[in-house]
């Protein structure tokens, strides 16, 4: 069975720096999909950012980053220039083809100013 | 574009009692999940549904709780009785026909007394 691990279940980081949260996963497939959703206080669910397994590169969206070690089965999140607004319960996720989406228990980020 | 819409939002029963959860997800998305989300966990999966078709159920406690996506579109979970250890926070969400985003909804917190 797939699972998903998040070791950190939280972190502070000062205002404008940087940040990576920590994901493991276990799975014997080779073709799945990675995302890290991001969960404010009282507020829905939204992605951040999704990498697809077969994609060597690394997939990057504005402040937000992974690093994607297959073989590792690593899917870490950086976070560059944190903002006040970054603060909040930050989940990754894995799913296979059109199955549902397994969760890890999340990661909560503080922002310090 | 409207996003996934559930209510209630905040829902306080007694224990035994029954309680249903409504979500309508965004317009031509033909897949649809309810998660239930304890504090400070990720989401579990109860039901996903491909159409009217519940797909992946194999999580649903079925001798209390119950789903309906009659017409492929809305959809409605029910649990009858309610138990203390129900208090949580359901969330549903949609995925569209191409990709693997979710979209969440804000939640149906569930506060069982």
């Amino acid at each position: 069975a797939q699972t998903v691990t998040q070791s950190q279940p939280e972190m502070s980081v000062q205002e404008a720096e940087t940040v990576t949260l920590s994901c493991t996963y276990d799975t014997s497939e080779s073709d799945y999909y990675l995302f890290w959703y991001k969960q404010p206080p009282s507020r829905q669910m939204i992605l951040v950012i999704r990498q697809e397994a077969y994609k060597q590169q690394n997939a990057t969206e504005n402040r937000f980053s992974v690093n994607f070690q297959k073989a590792a089965k690593s899917f870490s999140l950086k976070i560059s220039d944190s903002q006040l607004g970054d603060a909040a319960m930050y989940f990754c996720a894995y799913r296979r083809g059109h199955d549902k989406i397994i969760f890890g228990k999340g990661t909560r980020l503080h922002i310090l100013p | 574009e409207a996003g996934v819409v559930q209510s209630p939002r905040y829902k306080i029963i007694e224990k035994k009692q029954p309680v249903a959860f409504w979500c309508n997800p965004i317009s031509g998305h033909n897949t649809l999940y309810w998660y239930l989300q304890n504090l400070g966990q990720g989401p579990e999966l109860l039901i996903r549904y491909e159409n009217e078709e519940a797909v992946d159920d194999s999580q649903l406690p079925k001798d209390r709780f119950s789903a309906e996506r009659l017409k492929g579109v809305d959809s409605t979970l029910k649990i009858q009785p309610a138990e203390l250890g129900d208090s949580a926070v359901y969330l549903c969400a949609s995925r569209g026909a191409r990709g693997g985003e979710l979209f969440f909804g804000e939640g149906s917190r569930l506060t069982v007394l």
